[in-house]
């Protein structure tokens, strides 16, 4: 059974860094192109960064552009997201999500990142 | 950005009701619809690609209709396990954007 799992998040003051991951099982992770999206408290979906299969191509919304970094590492079937500069509205529940033909085909459970002094 | 602007925001139906939400793009994107399903600490969804294929495993009460700039995600025969929020996504274009919403609630 495909499953994403993810970690990495918690509580960190603003300007600070965090590095989620997302560890992928039941299938082999390089097949597919991944991205990260969030949800903010009371909000909805947003969509974040995007991956190609082997790294070559990179996306980010202009919201996170600058300070995080999306990456991956087939060989440990896992994918990641550096968090620089966090700000108060970062605070979110993050979610990894395979890139299917058309949609976002299977995500994690997600994991909270909360940015607060 | 493709701005996605759904409707309603909520809605409360009866089991076995008929249920439509829409979504407008701005501007078109011909069939680059997605519509998920997200229920309280559970991952998203994707029901619905292409804005009117359904995907595998997905119960054909579930469907989605349009083209160009306005979609229609239909349930017909509202069932219990239902509870969530729907979104509709567009991936015509970076950045995928997404609608802000439908709170589905059974009265």
């Amino acid at each position: 059974e495909l499953q994403l799992v993810e970690s990495g998040g918690g509580l960190v003051q603003p300007g600070g860094s965090l590095r989620l991951s997302c560890a992928a099982s039941g299938f082999t992770l390089s097949t597919y192109s991944m991205n990260w999206l969030r949800q903010a408290p009371g909000k909805g979906l947003e969509w974040i960064s995007y991956i190609s299969k082997t790294s070559g191509t990179i996306y980010y919304a202009d919201s996170v552009k600058d300070r995080f970094t999306i990456s991956r590492d087939n060989a440990e079937n896992s994918l990641y997201l550096q968090m620089n500069s966090l700000r108060v509205e970062d605070t979110a529940v993050y979610y990894c999500a395979t890139m299917g033909v058309t949609g976002f085909d299977d995500w994690g459970q997600g994991i909270m990142v909360a940015v607060s002094s | 950005d493709i701005h996605m602007t759904q409707s309603p925001s909520s809605l409360s139906a009866s089991v076995g009701d008929r249920v439509t939400i829409t979504c407008q793009a701005s501007p078109d994107i011909m069939n680059y619809l997605n519509w998920y399903q997200h229920q309280p600490g559970k991952a998203p969804k994707l029901l619905i690609y292409d804005a009117s294929n359904l995907k595998e495993g997905v119960p054909p009460r579930f469907s989605g209709s349009g083209s160009g700039t306005l979609f229609t995600f239909t349930i017909i025969g509202l069932q219990p396990e239902d509870i969530a929020t729907y979104y509709c996504q567009q991936y015509y274009n970076l950045p995928y954007t997404f609608g802000q919403g439908t709170k589905l609630e059974i009265k």
